[in-house]
């Protein structure tokens, strides 16, 4: 079965400094990963998806993330954090099989002005 | 392009009363979810259509939910009646194509059972 573990429930940063998100996956396959964005009452936003193509993937607002195999993670990143990316962030795996999703349980990204 | 429409965004109801969700995906979507967030448990499928045929309902809590696709432009959640472990944001996503194509989420129904 496949799985994702979100290894921070809560990030602080400053404004300005970099941010990392860290993800870790479990699938018996080349899995497909998704990391979505949820603001305060507000659905889930893209920010950006991995389906077995270039191993750096980069998405909106800045973020990139690192599909690395060896080391079965996904990790979030980007340089340089900004106020409006306070928010909750999701680590989403394709369920094998099936067409849903298994969500990690999410980081909450605190940006410190 | 409008996104996945919810309504309404917020309900409030006493426990015993059925509760009507909405959902509109967006036009040309072939796919369309439903999940239910909480705090203790976090995002949970609870059943998904293609083509507007049910194709897995294994995650509907119990049969006080049931959830219908009468056309590819909506989906109603109905819990009858409804308990206030019921209580939750209720999120509709729609997709086009397989499944490693995003899904697009609505805003959320926030639901509170008195």
């Amino acid at each position: 079965a496949q799985s994702v573990t979100q290894l921070d429930s809560h990030v602080s940063v400053s404004e300005g400094t970099p941010v990392l998100l860290r993800c870790n996956y479990s699938s018996s396959y080349s899995p497909s990963l998704f990391w979505y964005v949820q603001h305060p009452n507000k659905g889930l936003q893209l920010l950006l998806k991995y389906t077995s193509a270039a191993t750096l993937v980069k998405g909106i607002n800045g973020f990139e993330a690192e599909f690395k195999k060896s080391e079965t993670s996904f990790h979030l990143t980007k340089p340089s954090a900004h106020m409006s990316d306070a928010a909750e962030y999701f680590c989403v795996v394709v369920r094998g099989g099936a067409d849903g999703l298994t969500f990690g349980k999410g980081t909450h990204l605190i940006i410190q002005p | 392009d409008a996104g996945v429409i919810q309504s309404p965004r917020h309900e409030v109801t006493e426990m015993g009363q059925e509760v009507t969700l909405r959902c509109k995906p967006i036009s040309g979507h072939d796919y369309l979810f439903w999940y239910r967030q909480t705090m203790m448990r976090g995002l949970e499928l609870l059943i998904y259509f293609n083509n507007n045929v049910p194709i897995d309902d294994s995650g509907m809590p119990e049969d006080r939910f049931s959830a219908k696709m009468p056309n590819a432009s909506f989906s109603t959640l109905k819990i009858q009646p409804s308990e206030p472990r019921d209580s939750a944001v209720y999120f509709c996503a729609s997709r086009q194509g397989g499944g490693n194509q995003p899904q697009h989420f609505g805003d959320g129904t926030r639901l509170s059972i008195l």
